[in-house]
């Protein structure tokens, strides 16, 4: 079974400084993809990041960097240089191999503070 | 990206009726798509997933005989809540795959269904 964890309810960050949200995974897929979402109040669901299990870089996509640690199963969200326009609910999530379905943590809201 | 549309966005109706709720993609050919459940301030849970031309695989606790799904096309699937209750009241989000990539999946804008 797959298990996503997403222990921050909630974050504030500074306009224009850097936030890390923790996501931490539990699988016995040898082979996974992961995922981060961003959620705005109207609902629908933005794609921002990926990270495959064998890949042996962390991923990065513009102010989005994924910090992954494979030993750990971590793998974190880095948001750098905030912006107003970030805050948001953020949702980790994976998908094994043999699955064809994604699953996803609790989330984390995140706040932008001017 | 490719374009996931679900219709309509937002639904009222009385409770007993059923409300049918329809995700296409638009730019590509969807073989997996997945439905998605989401309360007020909560993740997304799976609750069904369909390829197309055959029956959709439930996730253990929901009724397939409440939440009908099919995926008749490559581009399109429904869900349809029948008899809805005020507890089927929650936030729809339909999710597809195509062949564009092995880490590819898309989700539609969502739908809010109210039932009073």
């Amino acid at each position: 079974a797959q298990k996503i964890t997403q222990t921050q309810p909630g974050m504030f960050v500074q306009e224009k400084e850097a936030v890390t949200l923790d996501c931490t995974y539990d699988t016995s897929d040898p082979s996974y993809g992961l995922f981060w979402y961003k959620q705005p109040s109207s609902g629908e669901m933005i794609f921002l990041i990926y990270q495959g299990s064998y890949d042996q870089q962390n991923a990065t996509e513009g102010r989005y960097s994924l910090n992954f640690q494979k030993a750990r199963k971590s793998a974190n969200l880095v948001i750098s240089a905030s912006q107003l326009g970030d805050s948001a609910m953020y949702f980790c999530a994976m998908r094994g191999s043999g699955n064809n379905d994604m699953r996803f943590g609790a989330g984390t809201r995140l706040t932008v503070k001017p | 990206g490719a374009v996931v549309s679900q219709h309509p966005s937002r639904v009222i109706c009385k409770s007993g009726t059923s409300v049918k709720i329809e995700c296409r993609s638009l730019d590509f050919q969807a073989t997996t798509m997945f439905w998605y459940r989401q309360f007020p301030k909560k993740s997304l849970m799976l609750m069904a997933t369909s390829n197309e031309g055959s029956k959709a695989t439930y996730e253990q606790g929901v009724e397939k005989d409440k939440f009908l799904i099919n995926h008749a096309s490559l581009t399109l699937s429904t869900l349809t809540v029948t008899s809805a209750h005020p507890e089927d009241s929650s936030f729809y989000i339909c999710s597809a795959r195509g062949d564009r990539g092995h880490n590819e999946q898309f989700f539609g804008p969502g739908t809010r269904l109210t039932v009073l």
